[in-house]
């Protein structure tokens, strides 16, 4: 089915362990984001991506990197977790001047 | 600053019992406002786009309308499956396509 592939589903690291959450779409879509979603702060958004070979700062960019190096693919990298980092994230993908379609989420725990 | 505010935070309803709820917003420039479903676990399901003031978007117990200053989520007779959380998001002109969502309200409907 055509829509927003996220992988892992759930994952738990060791505080100071790295890793990369990817982040797939197959609907040509030029823009691409990454939000987390913590209970009563709603969804914050990470960083972002308009175009292939661009990124942008998002409302909560600090610990996260992230990549667009193909079109359908945005990463988001955590280069040492910390447990503030636990939270559920989404990837969105849109086209302009519409809404987002979101992927599944990611489930992460840092411990 | 863009703001989205969801109100009230979580709904109780008994099936049948009709109610609405708010998505207020100030904006500098709307370009669209989003209403999204999102289930426990789940990534936010697209629901409606209202574009101008005075546009209605109607989907089985759901009708969505849009005034200058806030947009209303209506549910008649409400079902158990309509339990979820609801967002708001509002798309503004130069933002980078980001969509700038509210807390959500959460409704559950019992039998």
């Amino acid at each position: 089915n055509a829509g927003v592939t996220q992988t892992p589903k759930f994952r738990v690291l060791k505080t100071g362990q790295s890793m990369t959450l990817l982040c797939a779409q197959d609907m040509n879509h030029e823009y691409m984001y990454w939000y987390r979603q913590d209970p009563g702060m709603g969804l914050r958004l990470i960083h972002y991506s308009v175009g292939e070979g661009t990124t942008a700062k998002g409302e909560v960019p600090d610990g996260y990197n992230v990549s667009r190096l193909k079109k359908q693919n945005f990463l988001l990298g955590l280069e040492s977790a910390a447990p503030s980092q636990t939270s559920v994230y989404f990837c969105a993908s849109k086209k302009t001047n519409y809404g987002y379609t979101f992927g599944s989420g990611t489930r992460l725990t840092v411990v | 600053e863009d703001q989205v505010t969801q109100s009230p935070e979580a709904l109780r309803l008994q099936e049948g019992e009709s109610s609405s709820l708010n998505c207020s917003y100030t904006v500098s420039g709307l370009r669209g406002l989003f209403w999204y479903r999102q289930d426990p676990g789940k990534g936010p399901e697209f629901l409606f786009t209202l574009y101008s003031a005075g546009e209605e978007k109607e989907k089985e117990r759901l009708k969505a309308t849009l005034t200058k200053k806030e947009s209303f989520l209506h549910i008649t007779a409400p079902k158990p499956e309509d339990s979820a959380t609801y967002l708001c998001a509002v798309l503004v002109y130069n933002q980078g396509g980001k969509l700038i969502f509210g807390q959500g309200t959460e409704l559950s409907v019992k039998p």
